[in-house]
């Protein structure tokens, strides 16, 4: 299995501030026929499901704030918040679905400094 | 809109089974797969299995062989999830989510999630 590794596990991030997550797979995800890192993003709130933000490393999904950013390639990956809103506390999962099974990051704990 | 919806919570028995279900709306149901996802008490995701929206084609993580069954009524667009000998560690809440991964994109929507205890 493809193990995922995010960091950090948790950070504080003041309003209006950045926060940057990262995440590493443990064997390339990046499929050669059309040059795609299969990596989603996705956010949980307390008491929520999962929300999808981000599919193929980059591409965010319809309605999602062009505040969340995704980039990497291969085995390296980042979501980017760029300017933090109280609404974005959240866990954040990382996911390959290069390989089956598909396999989650850890999850970081994003909370407002 | 695109809609999965569960079943209530349950509380078993260790030794116990449990079927969830997952009724989906607003989509094909055939035309997509889904997949299952639990999540144990402060812990994280953990992707369970899939099923195919359309042959019924399965496939299950190795941890779970012999203990879990996915299924689909495509009558009602509803796909269930039975997992058998309930344990301790089994309690979690279940997410199934609908799965496009054969089209590049994984798992766009979820169900509420459905709270498994089992407990003596």
């Amino acid at each position: 299995d493809i193990v995922m590794t995010q960091s950090p596990d948790s950070l504080a991030v003041s309003l209006g501030e950045g926060a940057t997550i990262n995440c590493k797979s443990s064997q390339s995800v990046l499929y050669s026929s059309n040059n795609k890192n299969y990596i989603g993003w996705y956010q949980q709130k307390p008491g929520q499901p999962p929300k999808l933000l981000i599919h193929w490393a980059s591409t965010r999904e319809s309605g999602v704030p062009d505040r969340f950013s995704g980039s990497g390639s291969g085995t390296d990956f980042t979501l980017t918040i760029s300017s933090l809103q109280a609404e974005d506390v959240a866990v954040y999962y990382c996911q390959q679905y290069y390989g089956t099974p598909p396999t989650f990051g850890q999850g970081t704990k994003v909370e407002i400094k | 809109q695109v809609q999965l919806v569960q079943s209530g919570a349950e509380v078993k028995m260790p030794g116990a089974s449990v079927k969830v279900s997952c009724k989906a709306s607003g989509y094909t149901f055939t035309n997509y797969d889904i997949s299952w996802v639990r999540q144990a008490p402060g812990q994280g995701l953990e992707w369970m299995g899939w099923i195919s929206g359309y042959y019924d084609n399965t496939n299950y993580v190795q941890k779970f062989q012999g203990r879990l069954t996915m299924t689909t009524d495509t009558s009602t667009s509803t796909a269930y999830m039975e997992l058998r000998s309930l344990r301790s560690d089994d309690t979690a809440v279940y997410y199934c989510a609908r799965d496009q991964r054969s089209r590049g994109i994984p798992l766009d929507y979820w169900g509420q999630g459905t709270l498994v205890t089992v407990s003596s």
